[in-house]
């Protein structure tokens, strides 16, 4: 099993409509966690840290799990340029390892 | 303007040769690191540094070999003994506990 687990995809979503991800991770010492985004041919950028409390900017909405170790990213109104592949990342026990998904691809319909 | 340039954009190695491929920041970021990307696929790690003249070995390290002689700089050399070196590399740094910030990359391409 890899240490931090998201579903590839590509989920295909109309324009306008709410998609939810989730990522799963194993290491319940993990202290920060991450979601970025990639655009194709593209270096990862940050999109937002995740915080115990949740957070939200804008359209997107973060949420941590800590009792089922998983972290979640919404999306509402969806945009045309929310098409990419969305990476979550978990630092292992504080420090400076850090372990990156996958990556989940989106793709926005018009 | 704060970031981390890696160069070059674009890197064509012939069989057997030796690369190097640039990194630098001025974040003052204490760790960098080093990930291979290929078509499709995630991030994989190869090399790590947490501190000036010290690094660890990622996932993927064979082939590839690293310095760090100044907290700025996290060179990365491709080795003739990587077989299938042709991927997007990406460079990042951070500090403890925090998120990692990318240069642009660097596509390197056997020939």
């Amino acid at each position: 099993r890899k240490e931090v687990e998201q579903d590839p995809g590509p989920f295909n979503v109309p324009e306008g409509a709410t998609v939810a991800f989730n990522c799963t991770y194993s290491n319940s010492a993990s202290q920060s966690f991450f979601w970025y985004r990639q655009d194709c041919r593209k270096e990862p950028k940050l999109l937002m840290s995740v915080y115990s409390s949740g957070n939200e900017d804008g359209r997107f909405t973060a949420q941590l799990n800590r009792a089922s170790q998983y972290i979640s990213l919404l999306i509402r109104d969806s945009k045309l340029s929310d098409s990419a592949t969305y990476l979550c990342v978990v630092n292992r026990g504080g420090g400076y390892q850090l372990i990156w998904g996958a990556g989940t691809k989106l793709i926005i319909k018009p | 303007d704060g970031g981390i340039t890696q160069s070059p954009k674009y890197l064509f190695r012939k069989e057997g040769q030796n690369v190097t491929l640039s990194c630098e920041q001025n974040l003052n970021h204490d760790a960098m690191y080093w990930y291979r990307q290929d078509p499709g696929q995630g991030l994989r790690l190869i090399y790590y540094s947490q501190i000036v003249n010290d690094f660890q070995k990622g996932d993927i390290a064979e082939g590839y070999s690293v310095s760090r002689e100044k907290k700025e700089s996290f060179p990365l050399t491709v080795t003739s003994a990587q077989k299938n070196p042709t991927a997007f590399y990406l460079c990042a740094s951070s500090m403890v506990n925090t998120e990692a910030f990318f240069g642009q990359g660097t596509r390197l391409t056997v020939v």
